[in-house]
């Protein structure tokens, strides 16, 4: 069967410090892979998505950046954090256009 | 890409069908109607889809109006474990990525 891991599941880090935020599937190949993010008390924005190795679309302009340097490894980094990075973080996979998404755990990050 | 529109929050007695509603006038033909909900600290969790027929899970059941402007969600007997944010998504079609859109969700609150 398939799993997603993500981890830390909470983070406090500093304003100007770097981040790494890791997220992998397993138990299936070349999946869609996508990042979320949520603020407090607000819906999902979907900040990364990816339909292949090195492949990443952005959806918005943002601090963060993405990658994928393995078929089932996704990383969400910045260099710099902002207070504004301040939020949840998800990650989720597809199987193919269309079908449902599978969320990981999340990660509480504040920026402080 | 399709909006949909939510009621901000619901409330529904223990047992009892809840109903959530979601109107999506501008849906295009070939764009599915997905429900997830979120619990509290965790990742969205996918509920059901469908296009245009009727369509009935382990979880729930889904009511597609026949002009497809509107869909219900029914949980037939609600637990206080259902609490949670109810996300109504349209599925882009603009995209082969399969990405999801998310908005601010139906928050029911099931009570004893």
């Amino acid at each position: 069967s398939q799993t997603i891991h993500q981890w830390p599941a909470t983070l406090v880090q500093p304003v100007g410090s770097p981040l790494s935020l890791e997220c992998t599937v397993e138990g299936t190949s070349n999946p869609n892979l996508y990042w979320y993010r949520q603020a407090a008390g607000r819906g999902l924005q979907l900040l990364f998505y990816s339909v292949g190795i090195g492949q990443i679309s952005s959806e918005v302009p943002q601090n963060l950046s993405a990658s994928r340097p393995q078929d089932r490894q996704f990383i969400l980094s910045s260099k710099k954090l902002l207070l504004s990075d301040s939020g949840f973080y998800l990650c989720a996979w597809s199987v193919s256009v269309g079908e449902k998404l599978f969320f990981g755990s999340g990660t509480q990050l504040s920026v402080l | 890409d399709a909006k949909t529109t939510q009621p901000p929050s619901m409330d529904c007695a223990e047992g009892r069908a809840a109903n959530l509603p979601c109107n999506h006038s501008t849906i295009s033909g070939n764009e599915y109607v997905y429900w997830y909900r979120q619990i509290h600290s965790q990742g969205p969790q996918y509920i059901i889809h469908g296009l245009k027929n009727n369509e009935t899970n382990e979880m729930a059941s889904l009511i597609i109006t026949e002009d497809r402007k509107s869909s219900t969600l029914i949980l037939p007997h609600a637990t206080l474990r259902d609490t949670a944010v109810y996300y109504c998504i349209v599925r882009v079609a603009r995209s082969n990525t399969g990405k999801l859109i998310f908005g601010q969700g139906t928050t029911l609150q099931v009570k004893p």
